[in-house]
């Protein structure tokens, strides 16, 4: 069984861009999260996706979007792009229920 | 709300010692409880997990934890490391319904 894949692996944007980034969930799950990975932060939510619905949502700005398909692929989007943002995102996919999470290797974005 | 407090931001410890790696959670309910690994330019991987039943947890690498409600803690240990241990360690918790809360992180650092 595939594991959770995220696109692109690494990315450079200069300030002011905007970005998307990709989830592909193991198959079979519906729920995808969320995460930026900071030094300074640790591991902070973003949001939560469960059969294309927001379920849950972190105290990030409205520049942080996400949605999820109708096949359970999920994309994040972040507009107008500060250095703030540099971070590693994870994305994690889980089956309804306990809230074991299975992780991606994460999306690590420079802001320059 | 649900947090999740870990007490030692880095550990070194020497190959072959025993280490312990200590987690403290607060919730006003009950929560399921969980370890995971980050290796380097990884994603998290769950090492185990506590949703009910034995206190004492067994998971993947020879790492085991215990769940003591009294304390609200979930320690995580195991008795003789290796260099290939040598991580970033996260304790997490859910409750219903809600999103999974990480702790702050504790590093790893195995010494031959």
């Amino acid at each position: 069984k595939a594991g959770v894949t995220q696109t692109p692996r690494y990315l450079i944007k200069t300030r002011g861009q905007q970005v998307t980034l990709s989830c592909s969930p193991i198959s079979g799950h519906r729920s995808v999260s969320w995460y930026q990975q900071t030094p300074g932060q640790g591991l902070q939510f973003l949001f939560e996706y469960f059969s294309e619905t927001q379920r849950n949502k972190g105290n990030f700005p409205g520049r942080f979007s996400g949605r999820q398909f109708s096949n359970s692929r999920s994309e994040m989007n972040v507009s107008t792009l500060e250095l703030g943002d540099s971070a590693l995102y994870l994305c994690a996919s889980s089956q309804q229920g306990t809230g074991e999470l299975f992780f991606g290797e994460g999306s690590r974005l420079t802001v320059l | 709300a649900q947090s999740v407090t870990q007490l030692d931001s880095q550990v070194p410890v020497f190959e072959e010692a025993p280490v312990e790696l200590r987690c403290n959670y607060s919730s006003s309910v009950s929560v399921y409880l969980f370890w995971y690994v980050q290796y380097p330019n990884q994603g998290l991987q769950l090492l185990l997990k506590y949703l009910s039943g034995s206190t004492l947890v067994k998971g993947i690498n020879g790492f085991e934890a215990e769940f003591n409600k009294s304390q609200t803690s979930f320690h995580l240990r195991k008795p003789s490391v290796h260099i290939s241990d040598t991580a970033e360690y996260f304790c997490a918790a859910k409750a219903a319904g809600n999103k999974l809360t990480f702790g702050g992180g504790t590093r790893v650092l195995v010494k031959p």
